[in-house]
């Protein structure tokens, strides 16, 4: 059991550059899950997984936000023109398709700063 | 909506000190409800949890149980050491008329230091 990975770990860009990160769930998991934090504030829920099914969507998930697990396994998050409001850190977590469901895991993160 | 509410840090401690960070929740259902912990540096981990009314959850020295009569979460330990300090955040899981989402609420965080 590896955990969960992100890559990258840091991220910076410019205002209107596109953006993908990457997430590796805990290799048991069948769900998937997308959080952003900002300073000072806990994680706010993104999205969902359940194997390749994107299952919820938050209305903080914009137009410009993409989210896919093609295959099931791993999930991209893409942010496109990005803004200077979506600097914050970008969470993974997963966990099982069981009884445990609610007990999510987290990746270390993935800070993006855009300038 | 489904909500969470825990003190506002920072709290300082001196170690050996009690801990006690105050969490309060809002759910229409039945949430699991847990307390997660983030090193600096470091991503959330899993501290401890509690699925039902009345269950106490517990790790490393840190307890908390689920109160449904004060929809209450607190996060206790009776002597902190200064590898204690961290942010700590309560959470519950989303419902849905008494079922469960797929996402978690949090707090917005406790500070903690601990000095030695």
């Amino acid at each position: 059991d590896t955990g969960v990975s992100q890559d990258p770990r840091h991220k910076i860009t410019k205002r209107g550059q596109n953006v993908t990160f990457r997430c590796d769930p805990i290799s048991e998991h069948n769900r998937l899950y997308w959080y952003r934090q900002t300073l000072g504030q806990g994680p706010e829920f993104l999205t969902y997984f359940q194997n390749e099914a994107q299952l919820e969507k938050s209305r903080l998930l914009s137009d410009r936000f993409s989210a896919e697990r093609p295959k099931g396994s791993f999930s991209t998050l893409e942010i496109q023109r990005t803004e200077q409001g979506d600097s914050a850190m970008y969470l993974c977590a997963s966990s099982p398709d069981t009884f445990y469901r609610d007990t999510q895991y987290f990746g270390p993160g993935t800070r993006l700063t855009v300038l | 909506g489904d909500s969470v509410t825990q003190m506002e840090g920072p709290v300082t401690l001196s170690e050996e000190a009690f801990l006690t960070i105050n969490c309060t929740y809002t759910a229409t259902g039945y949430p699991s409800l847990f307390w997660y912990v983030q090193y600096p540096g470091e991503g959330l981990q899993l501290l401890l949890k509690a699925t039902k009314a009345d269950d106490k959850g517990s790790n490393k020295g840190f307890e908390a149980t689920y109160r449904k009569e004060t929809t209450s979460f607190h996060l206790e330990k009776g002597s902190v050491q200064v590898s204690d300090s961290a942010v700590y955040f309560c959470a519950l899981s989303g419902t849905n008329y008494g079922g469960s989402q797929g996402n978690l609420i949090f707090g917005k965080g406790t500070k903690l230091s601990v000095k030695p």
